[in-house]
């Protein structure tokens, strides 16, 4: 069981938002503003899509974007396209002498 | 461009040791960071592992600490991992990355590891 829970899937239509949550503790997700996002295609490696909850790395779309209340972090994908389509996975920060905790993934189709 | 290499044996038989070395490319570690191992099963999540500092302070996961070791060797610019006793639950994909202060941002390409006799 993983130390962060997330939906095991979600779906949207084209040119939809969607928005995929990631819960934790009041040691991890609501300690930290560590919060990252993973955007996972089939046979990939992990790419970085948000980082320190709601921060993009250059280069990553617009249409993505982070937040973060209590114990909570969310991913919010606007303009679904195609190519979005794949695993996400959130991570947090967790102190002590515990580095990451990673939620479980979620599955996002694109109908 | 930061780049991370994984190597070591894609079959390990059940109750050995599992190592792994990763390689950094174009970044010389003593400069700083803590680097990490993520691995994944087939079909599952991720599962952060170890990290180490250039210094070799280590962090382990409590989960698998008994059974983890993290070291760096700064003047070959790389990072190990071994992992005593594996089960075929310890079959996975096994990542190394650099770990900023604030997320691990770049990964190595991963490397497949099956445990089986």
């Amino acid at each position: 069981q993983s130390a962060l829970t997330q939906p095991a899937s979600v779906s949207g239509s084209p040119g939809q938002s969607i928005t995929i949550s990631c819960t934790g503790t009041s040691s991890d997700i609501g300690s930290y503003n560590l919060v990252s996002w993973f955007q996972q295609h089939p046979g990939k490696v992990p790419k970085l899509i948000i980082y320190e909850a709601g921060k993009r790395p250059s280069g990553v779309s617009d249409r993505f974007s982070g937040s973060k209340s209590g114990n909570t972090a969310s991913l919010t994908i606007s303009g679904l396209q195609a190519e979005d389509e794949g695993d996400y996975y959130c991570c947090s920060y967790a102190g002590g002498s515990t580095f990451w905790v990673f939620g479980g993934g979620t599955k996002l189709t694109v109908l | 461009q930061v780049q991370l290499q994984e190597s070591g044996p894609g079959l390990v038989e059940p109750s050995e040791t599992l190592s792994l070395t990763c390689v950094v490319s174009d970044f010389a570690i003593s400069n700083g960071f803590y680097w990490g191992w993520i691995r994944q099963p087939p079909g599952k999540g991720l599962e952060w592992i170890a990290s180490v500092y250039h210094s070799g302070n280590t962090f382990y996961n409590p989960s698998l600490k008994s059974r983890v070791t993290m070291s760096v060797d700064t003047s070959k610019n790389q990072f190990s991992l071994k992992l005593t006793s594996v089960t075929a639950a310890d079959t996975a994909i096994y990542y190394c990355a650099r770990q900023r202060p604030d997320t691990l941002d770049i990964w190595g390409q991963g490397t497949m590891v099956t445990v089986s006799s």
